[in-house]
């Protein structure tokens, strides 16, 4: 089996700040995705990529930017932290469509 | 692009009966249709699917069925146990669209012992 790992777990950030989060998948999956959840809420796809080098807005992309450095990589910025902002950043893998495996989570507060 | 709608958004439901959760989307292309089980502090886990060459699919209590026609795709939990309890999801994916999901927003399932 596979693991995802997204760095960090906890991220807090001050208003305006400019915060990176990693994510890493062993499965081998050519597809990897960042979804914001809000408390109770949802799943909101930010970005996503097919491919090593791909990169497709999801229907939340203003304010982040993201990068696929590798098939193993993605990472997820914020370009800048808007106050009172709290959210779990998740970032899954996939191969094609099927079953997206989710990784454990970065919990984002912004002071 | 897709939208999901999924009611209700919050379900109690005794021991030992069954639970429905219903979901409708927009796009006539969407072929492929999950629904994730969330439980506390946890991630998201991919439960059950169905794709539009289907109408039902089982997978012991779990059943789906998909009515293409009416855009709607539902989840049934025949006799539920309080391990049932958590945050279900639906989601909508058009193959052409890259695998990309469209998600609901979400059931919170409560099963009262």
């Amino acid at each position: 089996g596979g693991i995802i790992t997204q760095t960090p777990k906890f991220l807090i950030g001050q208003e305006g700040q400019k915060l990176t989060l990693k994510c890493q998948q062993n499965f081998n999956h050519d597809t990897m995705y960042w979804y914001r959840q809000d408390s109770g809420k949802g799943l909101r796809l930010i970005y996503y990529s097919i491919t090593e080098n791909d990169l497709q807005k999801g229907d939340l992309s203003e304010g982040y930017d993201a990068s696929r450095e590798k098939k193993s990589s993605f990472s997820l910025t914020v370009t800048s932290a808007q106050k009172n902002e709290m959210a779990v950043f998740l970032c899954a893998s996939s191969i094609w469509q099927y079953e997206q495996y989710f990784g454990p989570g970065t919990r984002l507060t912004v002071l | 692009g897709e939208q999901v709608e999924q009611l209700p958004s919050i379900l109690r439901v005794q021991e030992g009966s069954s639970a429905s959760i219903n979901c409708s989307y927009e796009d006539s292309a969407s072929n492929y249709f999950p629904w994730y089980k969330q439980e506390p502090g946890e991630n998201p886990k991919l439960i059950i699917d169905i794709r539009s060459n289907m109408e039902r699919k089982q997978i012991q209590e779990l059943i789906v069925l998909l009515d293409k026609k009416a855009k709607r795709f539902s989840l049934h939990i025949t006799d539920t146990q309080p391990g049932d309890s958590a945050m279900y999801f639906c989601a909508a994916s058009e193959n052409n669209a890259g695998a990309k999901l469209t998600f609901g927003g979400g059931t919170r399932l409560t099963v009262r012992p």
